[in-house]
């Protein structure tokens, strides 16, 4: 079974500097996707960025960008010019491939990390 | 825009009730999902579903039922409401297509009390 872990329960950054949300997963699986979720304090489920294990190129989407590293299995999120609006909740999560035959293809999830923006 | 739509947003339940929680996609998806949310927890699956009339156990399937006999609608049945289900419940929905996320509804709070 696959297995998410965030390490940092809370991260707090400056208005308009950059952060790094840590994730690191486990799997023998070789095809599958990483996302990361953002969570307000609405309770919305919102997909920030996703990333397919067989690109070797690091998603980007806007200011939001990931390093993921397959070897050392991790993915952070980095997130640049920080806005009061990315206070959240946010969530990595793993799926296996589309081809893997797993059956759910369910997500799996780490248990979070709160990012606290201040002004 | 509908989305995933789940009712109700919020219900409180006493202990031995039973309620089923809503859950309609409009965008023709055959795979739908079920997570509960736990206070500072991450997502876990309750059931899933590939298409109308197939459903399978997630992660954490005890105290629930579903069924699944048209492709828009995914309900959730609580038959005797326990404590511990107090929770968020999220449902959710992808194509089966190559390279899809899943999109999620707005959730549900529910407290047992």
């Amino acid at each position: 079974a696959q297995t998410v872990t965030q390490s940092q329960p809370e991260m707090s950054v400056q208005e308009a500097e950059t952060v790094t949300l840590s994730c690191t997963y486990d799997t023998s699986e070789s095809d599958y996707y990483l996302f990361w979720y953002k969570q307000p304090p609405s309770r919305q489920m919102i997909l920030v960025i996703r990333q397919e294990a067989y690109k070797q190129q690091n998603a980007t989407e806007n200011r939001f960008s990931v390093n993921f590293q397959k070897a050392a299995k991790s993915f952070s999120l980095k997130i640049s010019d920080s806005q009061l609006g990315d206070a959240a909740m946010y969530f990595c999560a793993y799926r296996s491939g589309d081809f893997s035959g797993a059956g759910s293809y369910q997500l799996t999830f780490g248990k979070g990390t709160k990012l606290s923006v201040i002004p | 825009n509908a989305g995933v739509t789940q009712t109700p947003k919020f219900r409180i339940l006493k202990i031995g009730q039973s309620m089923t929680l809503q859950c309609a996609q409009d965008m023709n998806h055959n795979y739908m999902y079920w997570y509960r949310q736990d206070p500072g927890m991450g997502l876990k699956l309750i059931y899933y579903s590939v298409g109308a009339g197939i459903t399978d156990k997630g992660e954490v399937p005890n105290g629930y039922n579903v069924s699944r006999s048209t492709t828009e609608d995914f309900p959730l049945r609580l038959e005797l409401a326990a404590p511990s289900q107090t929770s968020v419940y999220f449902c959710a929905s992808r194509s089966d297509r190559v390279n899809q996320p899943q999109h999620f509804g707005d959730g549900t709070r529910l407290s047992i009390l």
